[in-house]
């Protein structure tokens, strides 16, 4: 089974922090990784899918980092808002099956 | 708006019964998922199917079959429901390829 770790379990920040989390994975037979924020009562939503080591994506606040040779991710959040506490999860595509295998998740709350 | 549909949110069942948790997707995805969700241990696979009929075990199939019978239904049946299985259970559908999955809402299941 690949091993996905995501750091910190849990984050508290105050509104107006900026904030980031890690994602690290088996650098060989990577294919994709992909971000997933799950808010609570919600279904988990996809905010990115990165392919290409070096590759940097934003939506809005948050953005994204992947560096596929020594195998990890990060997830940066500018000006934390309460509206951003979530579940944010990360998921590997090997490309060698149809699955992917996630994360245990960072569990952001953010205090108003 | 694209749509997984769980066919129940909540739901109690006793311990030996024959439980369906049914899904539905809109997209025309080839690829359809079941994951559950435990505390501190992340989303872990059940079982996936990349085509009608086709199934294929996760990490975790023990206790649980799939069945396919359209494109866009997924069904995961616990044979003789334990107490184990209390979790909550999210369907996801993806096309091809490395892209991002998209989720139902999720069924807490409980079982007593």
């Amino acid at each position: 089974i690949l091993n996905v770790e995501q750091s910190p379990q849990s984050l508290h920040v105050q509104e107006g922090d900026s904030t980031n989390f890690t994602c690290s994975f088996p650098s060989s037979n990577f294919y994709a990784l992909h971000w997933y924020r799950w808010e609570t009562a919600k279904s988990p939503e996809a905010l990115f899918v990165m392919t290409l080591n070096g590759d940097e994506k934003k939506k809005g606040r948050i953005s994204a980092t992947l560096n596929t040779k020594e195998g990890y991710s990060y997830l940066y959040i500018k000006g934390s808002q309460p509206e951003d506490s979530a579940t944010y999860l990360c998921a590997i595509f090997t490309g060698s099956n149809y699955k992917l295998t996630f994360g245990k998740g960072t569990l952001l709350t953010v205090n108003p | 708006d694209v749509k997984v549909t769980q066919s129940s949110r909540y739901l109690v069942k006793r311990t030996g019964e024959k439980v369906f948790l049914e899904c539905v997707q809109d997209m025309d995805h080839e690829n359809m998922f079941w994951y559950r969700q435990d505390p501190g241990l992340g989303l872990r696979l059940i079982y996936f199917s990349y085509d009608v009929k086709m199934k294929e075990k996760g990490d975790i199939p023990e206790g649980y079959s799939v069945s396919r019978e359209k494109k866009e239904r997924f069904s995961l049946i616990l044979e003789s429901a334990s107490t184990n299985q209390t979790s909550m259970y999210l369907c996801a559908s993806k096309t091809g390829g490395s892209e991002k999955l998209f989720f139902g809402s999720g069924t807490q299941l409980s079982v007593l």
